[in-house]
């Protein structure tokens, strides 16, 4: 079935910092990419997604790329904020509006 | 415009009770998702609703885990005979259900402990 991997965290980063959150897939279909993000206390938002090869997805400063021949879609943002604690859960959905398959989540600390 | 609503936002039950948990989609929205986080599992899909058509039930964990959704519009899930490994937080979501456009609207979820 279908699958998301994305790298384990936490990871720590001081602000300012780049950051990078991999993220690789196994799908039987052309699946939609997401990300989405879990402030402390909140629900989950949708933070970017793709749609199809070579889509670039971008909201508040992150960036991520749906590379087909490598089937990834990693998280990318040049310079953090303390604001953007939190934990960060790749996704994908196979076809039309079937449901997310996500991957365990990256929580992301980023310190002053 | 109002967005997902759950509730309870947190549910305490022993061991052996039944809970309902409750879900009110964003109007016009067709399509319903239930998942559960959990720690170590991370997020699970439970189960679909998309319009008139039959749910997905492929997710559900057991058969004490059920779910209806009433007029194409609220939606319960309950947990027959809860637990402790059913202890999690419920998330809705609710999605167009237009092809092409399956961005999904998360409600804040419900805290459920069982004891």
């Amino acid at each position: 079935g279908d699958s998301v991997t994305q790298m384990e965290g936490p990871v720590t980063l001081s602000e300012e910092a780049f950051l990078t959150i991999n993220c690789t897939y196994t799908a039987t279909g052309y699946p939609s990419l997401f990300w989405y993000v879990q402030y402390p206390g909140e629900g989950l938002q949708l933070l970017l997604k793709a749609t199809k090869a070579d889509d670039k997805g971008s909201n508040k400063g992150f960036e991520a790329t749906y590379r087909k021949e490598t089937t990834s879609f990693h998280l990318e943002k040049g310079s953090v904020q303390v604001s953007d604690s939190a934990v960060y859960f790749c996704a994908l959905s196979d076809l039309g509006n079937t449901p997310l398959v996500f991957g365990k989540g990256t929580r992301l600390s980023v310190i002053a | 415009g109002a967005g997902v609503s759950q509730s309870p936002s947190n549910k305490v039950t022993e061991k052996g009770k039944d809970v309902e948990l409750r879900c009110d989609p964003i109007s016009g929205h067709t399509a319903l998702y239930w998942y559960r986080q959990s720690l170590g599992q991370g997020l699970e899909f439970l189960i679909y609703f998309q319009g008139n058509s039959a749910p997905d039930k492929s997710g559900l964990p057991s058969d004490r885990f059920s779910a209806e959704r009433t007029g194409g519009s609220v939606s319960t899930l309950t947990i027959q005979r809860t637990q402790q490994e059913d202890s999690a937080v419920y998330l809705c979501a609710s999605s167009l259900g237009r092809a092409g456009n399956n961005e999904q609207f998360f409600g804040p979820g419900t805290r459920l402990t069982v004891l």
